[in-house]
C-alpha cells in the first residue's frame, strides 16, 4: 500500500498570501488529521476530517481551515499569511475515527516558509 | 485534557551504549501511550504502542518501554544504540475515550560513534 502523500513538500510564500496543502491518505483510510510542527512549539493538532466532515478541532485561529473530499483526501487552507506560519505542516491518517489506540500513519510534511 | 511531558530535549550517546528516553504524562482517565520517531526530512513513524495488557512493550528494532501507572511514566529504552537510531523521539498520548491525541516536545537522541 502507498502511505501518506502530502503536496507540496516545499512551499515559500509571502506575508499576506494564502496557501493551500494537499494530503493523501492511505487507500482506505477515511481520518485525516494535521498537524503545525515548530521548533518552540512542536507537534500541535490543527484538526481532523472523518467523512468529510470536521470532527475535532484544535486551538488555532480560523485562517487556518480545511476540507475532505469524498475520495478522503485532503486539503488545508492557510489565508493571510503570519511569519509565525512558517513550519512543518504534517498529515496523517487513520482507518477510522473512533477509539481504540488507533494508529496514525504520518505523510513527510510540506515544508512552509512565509518571508 | 491529557498532556506529555518528555524530560530530556537532547540526549547524546555513544554507539552501542544503552539509553533511555523520560517521558510522564497526565491524565484523569485511561490512556493509550505511543513511541514515535521521526528520521531527518520525514514523518513520524510509530515505534511502539501500550494499549492494554502486558505493560512492557517492544519495537522490532530492539527498542522497548514499559508503562508505569504509578508513576504515570512510559520510559523508552535501547541496550544498545547504533548511528542509525539518531533520530528525534515524541511520545504521545490519548484517552480511551476520545480522539485527541497530545504530543511531547520530543526528544532527540544523537548517538556519536
Amino acid at each position: 500500500k502507498a502511505g501518506v502523500t502530502q503536496t507540496p513538500r516545499y512551499l515559500i510564500k509571502t506575508r499576506g498570501q494564502q496557501v493551500t496543502l494537499s494530503c493523501s491518505p492511505i487507500s482506505g483510510h477515511r481520518s485525516v488529521s494535521w498537524y503545525q510542527q515548530t521548533p518552540g512549539q512542536g507537534l500541535q493538532f490543527l484538526f481532523e476530517y472523518f467523512s468529510e466532515t470536521q470532527r475535532n478541532k484544535g486551538n488555532f485561529p480560523g485562517r487556518f481551515s480545511g476540507r475532505q473530499f469524498s475520495n478522503s483526501r485532503s486539503e488545508m487552507n492557510v489565508s493571510t499569511l503570519e511569519l509565525g506560519d512558517s513550519a512543518l505542516y504534517l498529515c496523517a491518517s487513520s482507518p477510522t475515527l473512533g477509539t481504540g489506540g488507533r494508529e496514525q500513519y504520518f505523510g513527510p510534511g510540506t515544508r512552509l516558509t512565509v518571508t | 485534557a491529557q498532556s506529555v511531558t518528555q524530560l530530556d530535549s537532547q540526549v547524546p550517546v555513544f554507539e552501542e551504549a544503552p539509553v533511555e528516553l523520560r517521558c510522564n504524562y497526565s491524565s484523569s482517565v485511561s490512556v493509550y501511550l505511543f513511541w514515535y520517531v521521526q528520521y531527518p526530512n520525514q514523518g513520524l513513524q510509530l515505534l511502539l504502542k501500550y494499549l492494554s495488557g502486558s505493560t512492557l512493550v517492544k519495537s522490532i528494532n530492539g527498542f522497548e518501554a514499559e508503562f508505569n501507572k504509578s508513576q504515570t511514566s512510559f520510559h523508552l529504552r535501547k541496550p544498545s544504540v547504533h548511528i542509525s537510531d539518531t533520530a528525534e523521539y515524541f511520545c504521545a498520548v490519548s484517552a480511551t475515550d476520545n480522539n485527541d491525541m497530545r504530543f511531547g516536545a520530543g526528544t532527540r537522541l544523537t548517538v556519536k560513534p
